[in-house]
């Protein structure tokens, strides 16, 4: 099955507790992207990237890194967590790009205290 | 600052009843896609829009890109229950970012 995967689903963590969100699509799709979606505001851009080691910036990329060494894995990293980070994010993945029909994964809620 | 400004936020109706979300910006795009999200899930979606003009029917569904391909709607006909959902739209251009609105949130009351 066609599918975007990311883990965990649920997350509470300490400020300043180094962690990973993990992203995998099973596609063979080249772009892939990180969502932060919080009330009121929608879906922001974090990063994404549009093939293996090839990563820019989104609209909100403060406080965030990611890596793209495999095609199907795009984890985004939290080197040190604030509160202002708790939300709700989404990995996609497309075939080439944001004018083709993007995957995304179920989604994992992050918590900061 | 919002992109892409939706309109209405919110929007509640009866079954059988009619709706349309406006998604509107001061900026072209070269498509515009709109998806539902369910609650505990990610966006799904519904259509992509590429031409100037262009008019896509899913069912009940109609979709509009405006002529200058800075805005669209989103027309349901006949609403139900199970359209029932947060509509977002999107907007895509050649520098690869996606541009999301902060979406309308459509509840059909049975």
């Amino acid at each position: 099955e066609a599918q975007v995967t990311q883990n965990p689903r649920y997350l509470i963590t300490v400020t300043g507790k180094k962690l990973t969100v993990t992203c995998s699509q099973n596609m063979n799709h080249e772009y892939m992207s990180w969502y932060r979606q919080d009330p009121g505001l929608g879906l922001r851009q974090i990063y994404y990237s549009m093939n293996v080691e090839v990563t820019d910036k989104g609209d909100v990329p403060e406080g965030y890194k990611v890596s793209r060494k495999e095609k199907r894995n795009f984890p985004l990293i939290l080197e040190s967590p604030s509160p202002n980070q708790t939300s709700l994010y989404f990995c996609a993945s497309s075939i080439t790009g944001v004018n083709t029909e993007a995957f995304f994964g179920q989604g994992t809620r992050l918590t900061v205290v | 600052t919002q992109l892409l400004e939706q309109s209405p936020q919110f929007l509640s109706i009866q079954e059988g009843e009619n709706l349309t979300v406006y998604c509107n910006s001061s900026s072209v795009f070269s498509s515009l896609q709109w998806y539902r999200q369910e609650p505990g899930e990610g966006p799904v979606l519904l259509v992509t829009v590429v031409t100037g003009g262009e008019v896509k029917k899913l069912k009940r569904l109609t979709f509009q890109f405006g002529d200058a391909r800075k805005d669209s709607s989103l027309h349901i006909t006949a609403a139900q229950p199970g359209d029932t959902g947060l509509y977002l739209c999107a907007g895509g251009n050649n520098d690869y970012k996606l541009s999301f609105g902060a979406g309308t949130t459509v509840t059909v009351r049975a």
